[in-house]
């Protein structure tokens, strides 16, 4: 499958470690990317490849993958994390297509 | 500092077309392949279609779901990027955004993206 699976909700308490997930059969030969979207705002990219951060990108956010499943971690979640997730990843087998997952809702409470 | 500055959204019929463009500026634009992705209202982020530099053809490759309807086209002497979207249907409400792709460390990312520019079809 081409498509990227995520959960559409996700909560965490303020300081508390979270993972948001990403499933799908490219993430076992393609790094996926994971971006942040606040209402109003440019999707921002967090984090890319294997595990790395734009400038600017506090280091509580980090990325891994195991298997067909990409993970976002953010260790110590703050009030200005809530935001939409969104993992995307591109097959070099399928033209260079991109594809996103359908977005995670992060609550922090 | 890299900026792309949408623009061309607004308020069309269905059928007619439209022509969005992507300023981009603070980079070497030529040397970059440039993304489009839109949002639909209340939807998710949606991949469009891309067009590679010219130092790779400047070719272009679109979404299955978009395939035939909408061109993207680029002016490197002027910085732009433009995505052509014909035969406009409801469903292509929504905000679209140019973003430059890169490689590095081992993968491709969509690394700036632009404020977006929001095209409402509606009769």
């Amino acid at each position: 499958s081409s498509e990227l699976t995520q959960d559409p909700a996700v909560s965490v308490a303020l300081g508390q470690t979270v993972r948001i997930t990403c499933q799908g059969d490219r993430l076992r030969s393609h790094y996926a990317s994971w971006f942040q979207r606040k209402p109003g705002q440019a999707p921002l990219l967090v984090i890319y490849g294997k595990n790395n951060r734009p400038s600017g990108i506090p280091d509580r956010f980090s990325g891994s993958t195991s298997g067909n499943i990409a993970s976002l971690i953010i260790t110590g979640a703050q009030a200005e994390d809530e935001a939409d997730y969104y993992c995307n990843s591109r097959d070099t087998s399928d033209n260079y297509h991109w594809v996103f997952g359908g977005g995670t809702a992060l609550t922090v409470l | 500092e890299v900026q792309l500055v949408e623009s061309g959204g607004g308020l069309e019929h269905p059928g007619r077309s439209l022509r969005l463009s992507c300023t981009a500026s603070g980079f070497t634009f030529s040397d970059y392949a440039m993304n489009w992705v839109r949002q639909a209202p209340g939807k998710g982020l949606e991949w469009v279609g891309f067009i590679r530099s010219e130092a790779y053809g400047g070719t272009t490759e679109c979404a299955a779901s978009v395939k035939g309807r909408f061109t993207i086209s680029r002016d490197d002497s002027k910085s732009i990027a433009y995505l052509e979207i014909n035969s406009l249907k409801t469903e292509d409400t929504a905000v679209y955004y140019c973003t430059r792709e890169v490689y590095g460390s081992g993968s491709y990312s969509l690394d700036y993206w632009g404020q977006g520019t929001l095209v409402t079809v509606s009769s």
